[in-house]
This record gives structure tokens, C-alpha cells and sequence, in this order.
């Protein structure tokens, strides 16, 4: 089992770039989810997929964040245009079922934003 | 509103010294607390589940203790191994498809 896998693994960009973060998850899991995390608000939930479909985007900080999952082994992360406060490691997370929520993270992508 | 608070922030102990993490909950309603192990540079790593107060778990030299307000993460004999971040979630009756993440106790141990 290769586990949930994130790319790229860093990412350096200039503001107001594009930014695109990918995870493939566990195959076998239905449940989806992407995390932010920075030193001062620790991990938080930006959106959770169920099925391929998302279920709940309240974390998403601003209209600039979007994610799709257009299949049961992909989804993204985007962030146009960039702005240095976006600076943080993502991680993408996946489960087998919701009810129990034993995530099972990727290993991150550190973006920084200049 | 839910929150998680851990302590302390940061711990240094030396091989062999058992201590304590601290993970103090609110939440409306406790559907389950988890704890996980977060290494630099990588993902959390989950431990364990709780479920209802009174309950424990155990692996290795950790165990994991629930009671109403908090749950304590106990580690006996710790080796250098053992240093990571030891990351608190809580997931609540409402809400109940996210966990919510204290920040963590960063464990130290010297040889």
C-alpha cells in the first residue's frame, strides 16, 4: 500500500501566481480531505470529498481556494491567485469511513508564497 | 464552539523518564478523540482512538487515557525514538466529518 500520496513536495511561487497541489488517495477510501497547517492555527479542515463529491468547503479561507475530485483516485487543490498569507503545508488525508475518521495523511506540500 | 488545548507546548525528557501530555476538549457532544504522531517533514501518523471516558489504550510505551473534560497521553521509558509532535483531535457529535486539531505537544527525547 503506497498510502496517500502528495505532489509537488515544495513549491515556491511569486504572488499572484497559480498554484496547484495534487494527492492521489488510498485506493479504497471514499472519503477525502485537505488540511492546512501553520505554526500559529495548527491543522485546519479546508474541504472534505465523499464519494468524489464535496461535502463541506466552509474551510475554504476565500474564493481564491477551489478543489475538485473528478475520480476516486485524484483531486486538487488550487489557489489563484497566490498572496504570501497562503503559506503553510497542505496535506491531503483519506478514510475508509467517515464515521470512524482514522485519517490517513500524505506527506504534505510546503508552499511558500514570495 | 469545539476547542482543543494541549500541553505543554514542548517537552524535553531524558531516556527512561515517563511523563505526561495533556489534551483538554470542548466539544458538543464527543463522538471520538484521537491522538497522532506527526515526525518533520511528514504527515500525522494516527495512534488511537477513545470513544467514552473511563476507556484506555495502549502501544508500546504509550497509553492514551479519556475521561470528560481531557485525555492524557502517558508515555512510560521513553526512547530518542519516541520525539515527534503529539497531535490532539477531536471529532464532535455535530460536525462529525472533521476532527479538530489541537497544536500539539513537541516531544523531546535526549539520549
Amino acid at each position: 500500500d503506497a498510502g496517500v500520496i502528495q505532489s509537488p513536495r515544495h513549491e515556491v511561487t511569486e504572488m499572484g501566481q497559480e498554484v496547484t497541489l495534487r494527492c492521489k488517495p488510498i485506493s479504497g477510501h471514499n472519503s477525502l480531505f485537505w488540511y492546512r497547517q501553520t505554526m500559529m492555527r495548527g491543522l485546519e479542515l479546508l474541504i472534505y470529498f465523499n464519494n468524489n463529491v464535496p461535502i463541506d468547503d466552509s474551510g475554504m479561507p476565500e474564493d481564491r481556494f477551489s478543489a475538485k475530485m473528478p475520480n476516486a483516485s485524484f483531486s486538487t487543490l488550487k489557489i489563484q491567485p497566490s498572496e504570501p498569507r497562503d503559506s503553510a503545508v497542505y496535506f491531503c488525508a483519506s478514510c475508509r469511513d467517515r464515521g470512524r475518521m482514522k485519517l490517513f495523511f500524505g506527506s504534505g506540500t510546503q508552499l511558500s508564497v514570495l | 464552539e469545539d476547542q482543543v488545548t494541549q500541553s505543554p507546548e514542548a517537552l524535553r525528557l531524558q531516556e527512561g523518564e515517563s511523563s505526561s501530555l495533556n489534551c483538554s476538549y470542548t466539544v458538543s457532544g464527543l463522538r471520538g478523540l484521537f491522538w497522532y504522531r506527526q515526525d518533520p517533514g511528514k504527515g500525522p501518523e494516527f495512534l488511537f482512538t477513545l470513544y467514552s471516558a473511563g476507556e484506555e489504550k495502549e502501544k508500546e510505551r504509550l497509553k492514551a487515557t479519556l475521561t470528560k473534560k481531557e485525555s492524557f497521553l502517558h508515555i512510560t521509558a521513553p526512547k530518542p525514538e519516541d520525539s515527534a509532535t503529539y497531535l490532539c483531535a477531536v471529532q464532535a457529535e455535530t460536525g462529525a466529518n472533521n476532527l479538530f486539531f489541537g497544536t500539539g505537544t513537541r516531544l523531546t527525547v535526549i539520549p
